[in-house]
């Protein structure tokens, strides 16, 4: 069965980076791609961006470019975010989002999420 | 980008009640988008997906509908485990944009 299984949270001091990983399984990892929701204290969700886990190639919404990569290891079908120069502001619950294509369609859905890796940014 | 507006942001409704949630997007999305389901401290669940196809596994008490900028989401006989926070998320183009979710509580 496919599932996605993040790292644990952190507790992180400004100015200080963090590396959230999630490791896939049950499926053909390159097959989809990954997307990356962040979820602030009390908040909705906001989509951060997604990674092409064939090429490797993120592509970064407006307000998560700089401070935040993406990246992958293939070897071990794993996504990571890191946040770098990390701010009291992205204290967040982030999570890695599968993203299924019904082929020939143009519909794709986010099927399968990791249970979210909650980065704290306190001093 | 286009904006997702959801309708309620919060309502209350007792066990058995038909319940339905709006999202209005800003601008024709076909019928690229999906419903997601959140329980405080889980993952989201999608429910949804392409305005009224249900995911595999989902109860037929939750239906969809709509195309191009206005969408439902229906419950048509609310379940005790069905109080959580539903989103809408357009994947007609990027940025991938959701709606600031409406939160279903217990009358």
């Amino acid at each position: 069965q496919v599932q996605l299984v993040q790292s644990g949270s952190e507790l992180k001091k400004p100015g200080a980076s963090v590396k959230v990983s999630c490791k896939a399984s049950g499926y053909s990892f390159g097959h989809n791609a990954m997307n990356w929701v962040r979820q602030a204290p009390g908040q909705g969700l906001e989509w951060m961006g997604w990674i092409n886990t064939n090429s490797g190639n993120p592509t970064y919404a407006q307000g998560f470019t700089g401070r935040f990569v993406f990246s992958l290891d293939t070897s071990v079908s794993t996504a990571y975010l890191e946040i770098s120069s990390l701010e009291a502001e992205d204290t967040a619950v982030y999570y890695c989002a599968r993203e299924d294509n019904l082929s020939g369609t143009s519909v794709d859905l986010f099927d399968y999420w990791g249970q979210g890796t909650l980065v704290t940014v306190s001093s | 980008a286009i904006q997702m507006t959801q309708s309620p942001s919060s309502l209350s409704a007792s066990v058995g009640d038909r319940v339905t949630i709006t999202c209005r997007a800003s601008q024709g999305i076909r019928n690229d988008l999906g419903w997601y389901q959140q329980k405080p401290g889980k993952a989201p669940k999608l429910l949804i997906y392409a305005a009224s196809t249900l995911q595999s596994g989902v109860p037929s008490r939750f239906s969809g509908r709509g195309s191009g900028t206005d969408f439902t989401l229906t419950i048509s006989s609310l379940q005790p485990e069905d109080f959580a926070t539903y989103y809408c998320l357009q994947d007609f183009n990027y940025p991938r944009t959701f709606g600031q979710g409406t939160k279903v509580e217990i009358k």
